[in-house]
């Protein structure tokens, strides 16, 4: 099946701080999405990217298919930006599969 | 209600009990899944349903049964499980499989199996 890879698995911050979160993905894929999980467990959309740029408030992503990574920005971190975001793709032939995830830990 | 809706949030259970997860979702979708997460794992792919199709197991044990009466609701049932069968249990829909179309996940059950 598709391989999705996530950098940094770990990544601390001080409140304010911009930071970039990376997947890698082994085919070519028609779905992207970003997740973020909360301390509850629950996932949030944050994007749907197959392809393209796009932002909302202080976060953006794009994802550059034809060379098969998507990358998600956080600027001005805040310490309600914590918890794991989740990288996951699905392809003609593949379920919605998850990277391992990028725990975020943002300091005040 | 919108989006995808998962009962009960939290579930103890011995290893002789039977229990249902319930997972409900008011988006039209034709897609519905289950995921395991484990503590401190990534996100597991349990069961795939297109169009109340099951299309994927992924090699899960019999000791959890799914079923899918229609495309908007979602069951997954529990006999006998073991201690190491405690996680998140989250339930996603999706327009259908192989995209294209956004995913969206319920707020999952936190399942403990004394």
């Amino acid at each position: 099946g598709i391989q999705v890879e996530q950098s940094p698995p770990d990544l601390i911050l001080q409140e304010g701080a911009n930071s970039t979160l990376r997947c890698n993905f082994s085919d070519s894929v028609n779905n992207l999405q970003w997740f973020h999980q909360n301390p509850w467990g629950q996932l949030i959309n944050l994007f749907y990217i197959p392809s393209g740029t796009k932002q909302n408030g202080r976060l953006s992503a794009t994802t550059v298919a034809t060379e098969r990574y998507s990358l998600l920005y956080i600027s001005s971190s805040q310490t309600t930006d914590s918890g794991v975001y989740f990288c996951a793709v699905e392809s003609g032939y593949s379920t919605l599969t998850f990277g391992k995830g990028t725990m975020l830990l943002v300091s005040p | 209600e919108t989006g995808v809706t998962q009962t009960p949030r939290h579930l103890v259970m011995g290893m002789t009990n039977k229990k249902s997860l319930k997972c409900e979702q008011h988006l039209g979708h034709n897609a519905m899944y289950w995921y395991k997460q484990s503590a401190k794992k990534p996100l597991e792919l349990m069961f795939v349903y297109n169009f109340k199709e099951q299309t994927e197991n992924n090699s899960v044990p019999s000791r959890f049964s799914p079923e899918c009466p229609n495309s908007s609701h979602l069951f997954l049932h529990l006999h006998t499980l073991q201690p190491e069968d405690s996680a998140l249990y989250l339930c996603a829909s999706s327009p259908k499989t192989g995209g294209p179309g956004e995913a969206f996940f319920g707020q999952g059950t936190r399942l403990t199996v004394v």
